[in-house]
């Protein structure tokens, strides 16, 4: 089955700085590769996703790229502020009704 | 949409006895996934069903975990007897064919 592996598992950066997060995958059919951030006591929630047919994605400060050779994405905070402090999952998938494999997360910290 | 219903919100219960997890989805959705999450483990996927047919159980930890899908608009999940072990949060997310979870708010289970 698909293995997900994710790094750093925490991450602290000054307010203002990029945090990028880093995830592999195993699967060379996994087509679908979605971020959850989870705010502490929350429920996990999706931010950004990015399918197979595209190798880069934005949406204002968050930024998800994805290399389908080395079988590894990843996602990219800028200007961060301190809402963003939370833990990040990414994972992956071959899409339609299959499940969807996480990653062990990264808890990132971002210091005013 | 009131979104994946999860209930209850917490369960405090005594070793040994039945616990019962209640979960509505997303109507429209046909995906349903229970997922427990410990800071040991991250989130694991326990159990996931297609248009409320079990596909996956192979994450069910040992035979006093079932699941249930009676209807397209509820689920079960049972754990008896109950052990400390098992204290966790638990998830149901709910998704479309697009793949795209919803979760659920989580119960928060502690077994004493």
């Amino acid at each position: 089955g698909e293995n997900v592996e994710q790094h750093p598992s925490t991450l602290s950066v000054q307010e203002g700085d990029s945090a990028v997060i880093k995830c592999t995958y195993s699967d060379s059919a996994s087509n679908y590769f979605p971020w959850y951030k989870q705010e502490l006591g929350k429920r996990p929630q999706l931010i950004i996703d990015i399918r197979s047919n595209v190798g880069e994605k934005k949406d204002q400060r968050i930024a998800v790229t994805l290399n389908k050779t080395a079988k590894h994405f990843s996602l990219h905070i800028t200007e961060t502020q301190p809402e963003d402090s939370a833990v990040y999952f990414c994972a992956a998938s071959t899409g339609g009704y299959q499940k969807v494999t996480f990653g062990t997360g990264t808890k990132l910290q971002v210091i005013p | 949409d009131a979104g994946v219903i999860q209930s209850p919100r917490h369960e405090v219960t005594e070793m040994g006895q039945e616990v019962t997890l209640r979960c509505k989805p997303i109507s429209g959705h046909n995906s349903l996934f229970w997922y427990r999450q410990t800071m040991m483990r991250g989130l694991e996927l326990l159990i996931y069903f297609n248009n409320n047919v079990p596909i996956d159980d192979s994450g069910m930890p040992e035979d006093r975990f079932s699941a249930k899908m009676p209807n397209a608009s509820f689920s079960t999940l049972k754990i008896q007897p109950s052990e400390p072990r098992d204290s966790a949060v638990y998830f149901c997310a709910s998704s479309p064919r697009t793949g795209v979870y919803t979760f659920g708010s989580g119960t928060r289970l502690t077994v004493v």
